[in-house]
Formats: C-alpha cells, structure tokens, sequence
C-alpha cells in the first residue's frame, strides 16, 4: 500500500499570512492531486501535477511536485478566510493500477479574520 | 449538468438493518468510486468500477457490495449495518486521461447506531 504523509494536520492562521502543506510518500506517483474539501461538500480537484520539478500556479496557490516524484506541497500566499477548508493530496500508482488513487489524511486549515 | 449526484443525503440505521446508497452521474464517465471517510483517516476506497460491468474491491471492502447498474448508476449496498460503517460516504467519477479529474457527489452521512 502506498501511503501519503500529510503536514501539518491542522493549521490555523490570521488573514494575510502565508503558509505550506507537504504531501510525502517514500513511493513514486506518476501524477499528483491537490483536492479542497469545505464543510459538508465532496473533494474538489484544485490542480493535477505530472513532471518532476513541475510548479503549477492557481491565484494565490502555488502547488509543486517533487524532483523524484514522491513528494509535492501547497504554498498560499496572503491566506483568507474563504481558504477555510480540508486540503486533500491525492496520488496516482506509478506503474500500478491507473484507476485508483491513493488520499492522504488531508491538512485541514482554518484562516481567521 | 447535475455531475454526480447521491441519495440520500442522511441516513440513521439500526444494527443489522440493510440499505442501498445511491450514485448517478450525467458526464459519461466510465469509472465510478465509492469511497468513506472519518475523521483521521482521510478518504479511503471501498469498491471501484473502472468501466461499465466490473467492479473490483478497493482498501475497505468488507461488509459491502456493489452494483454498476448501467453506465450512469453505481450503488452501494450494506447488507448488515455495523455501528463501525457509521461514516461519510462519497461517490466519484472520472474520465481515464492523463490529467483527468475525479468528481465527487455531496456525500452520504450514514449513523449506525
């Protein structure tokens, strides 16, 4: 079974700052998932990386994958309060099965007026 | 477009009573997931159909069936509830490509008592 470590588990900060979540594993994905989950609501894709050393930017959100594959975080420049949610890592079987993904337990951040 | 939709949206069961959640989807997907969670654990996947008429057993399989009725409808069934099935339980599709995207449904809150 490969595992994703994710870090912190729970974050909680003022509006304005910044802060990252890691998303760790010993085992190569071939690609690499951002979710953000709300309150009551399922996941939703953020960002999908796929190359070693790919940084893909969303807004305020600048996610990146790891050289070897096996890592990825999220960085979130001048956080606010509608960033408020569960961010789920998600990633895809290197040579495995291509239909399944394997979920880390998630970071859930609380951004604060 | 409704993209994936689930019913109900709450359940309280009895144990050893049975039930069938419910999961449509309009976007012609052909893989469908059901996946739990509880807190601390993350999402964690109980049966996959990676395309219409197979199914196959994810992480958490026990104590439950499935049923990919067509190529819109994958169900989930408990056919003995267990207080331990007491969970949030998420549907999911995608479309097999190489940053494809995986859709959730809203959720299915279930209580066993």
């Amino acid at each position: 079974t490969q595992l994703l470590e994710q870090s912190p588990q729970f974050l909680s900060i003022q509006e304005g700052e910044n802060l990252t979540v890691y998303c760790n594993s010993s085992s190569v994905f071939s690609s690499l998932q951002w979710y953000r989950q709300e309150p009551g609501e399922g996941p939703v894709l953020l960002v999908t990386v796929v190359t070693g050393g790919e940084v893909k930017k969303l807004k305020r959100l600048t996610f990146q994958f790891g050289d070897a594959r096996k890592d990825s975080s999220l960085h979130i420049t001048a956080a606010q309060p509608g960033d408020t949610g569960l961010y789920l890592c998600a990633g895809r079987n290197s040579g495995g099965s291509n239909y399944k993904l394997t979920f880390g337990k998630g970071t859930l951040l609380t951004v604060n007026p | 477009n409704a993209g994936v939709t689930q019913t109900p949206k709450f359940q309280v069961l009895k144990t050893g009573q049975s039930m069938t959640l419910q999961c449509a989807q309009d976007m012609n997907h052909n893989s469908m997931y059901w996946y739990r969670q509880d807190p601390g654990m993350g999402l964690r996947l109980i049966y996959y159909s990676a395309s219409e008429g197979t199914t196959d057993k994810g992480e958490v399989p026990n104590g439950y069936n499935v049923s990919r009725l067509n190529k819109r409808e994958f169900s989930l069934r408990l056919e003995s509830a267990a207080p331990s099935q007491t969970s949030v339980y998420f549907c999911a599709s995608r479309e097999l490509a190489v940053q494809e995207t995986q859709y959730f449904g809203p959720g299915t809150r279930l209580l066993v008592l």
